[in-house]
């Protein structure tokens, strides 16, 4: 059984840097084919893809926010990690982990999501 | 960045209603298009991947089509638990973009 959490802060002051944890299950990083992504939403709007990391470490990023993303893996601890710095309050949003169902062979689809987490940027 | 645009913003219909929803992309995505359904404080999950191909355990009142660069998401007769947001996803080129999202409303 698949599964994703999101942890992190809940809020965040501006200009601080966000660090986000996905801790998974049912599935390794270690495995070829293996990617996770993470996604934001911002109260009310719609969905944005922001970072993705694979199983041999290559990685790929929102092309707005490519300059304040990293993103990356403890296969030890079954986890992903993402940072975001300089945070604004335009960046409050729920901010997802998922899955990618097939990499590497066309499936860049999201079939499984953790539950979001809701990071508030506020002074 | 590839553009999704969805139409329309809200669409209101009724139980055992034929509900159609278009995405429209700034440019070709191939055939690499998704659609996800999303309820208020829940994750997204997807119903249909590669225009047509039917998530595992969605049921088949769903599906996709495509016409050049313009995909819909048809829902044969509206249950109510489809009364939800819907969103398509293009991962044919990055960054993956996701459309502003339909909002299918109780009439």
């Amino acid at each position: 059984q698949v599964t994703l959490r999101e942890s992190g802060p809940a809020l965040v002051k501006p200009t601080q840097t966000l660090t986000l944890t996905c801790t998974f299950s049912g599935f390794s990083l270690n495995t070829s084919g293996m990617c996770v992504s993470w996604i934001r939403q911002p109260p009310g709007k719609a969905l944005e893809w922001l970072a993705r990391i694979d199983w041999d470490d290559d990685k790929y990023y929102s092309t707005s926010l490519k300059t304040r993303l990293t993103i990356s893996k403890d296969t030890s601890k079954n986890q992903v990690v993402l940072t975001m710095t300089n945070m604004d309050p335009v960046d409050t949003a729920t901010y997802y982990c998922a899955r990618i169902a097939g990499c590497g062979r066309g499936g860049y689809y999201f079939n499984y999501w953790g539950q979001g987490t809701l990071v508030t940027v506020s002074s | 960045d590839i553009q999704m645009t969805q139409s329309p913003s809200t669409l209101s219909a009724s139980v055992g209603d034929r509900v159609t929803i278009t995405c429209r992309a700034s440019q070709s995505v191939s055939s690499w298009l998704a659609w996800y359904q999303q309820k208020p404080g829940k994750a997204p999950k997807v119903l249909i991947y590669k225009v047509s191909s039917l998530e595992s355990g969605v049921p088949s009142r769903f599906s996709g089509s495509e016409s050049g660069t313009e995909f819909t998401l048809t829902i044969s007769s509206l249950q109510p638990d489809d009364f939800a947001t819907y969103y398509c996803q293009q991962y044919n080129s990055f960054p993956w973009t996701f459309g502003q999202g339909t909002k299918v409303e109780i009439k």
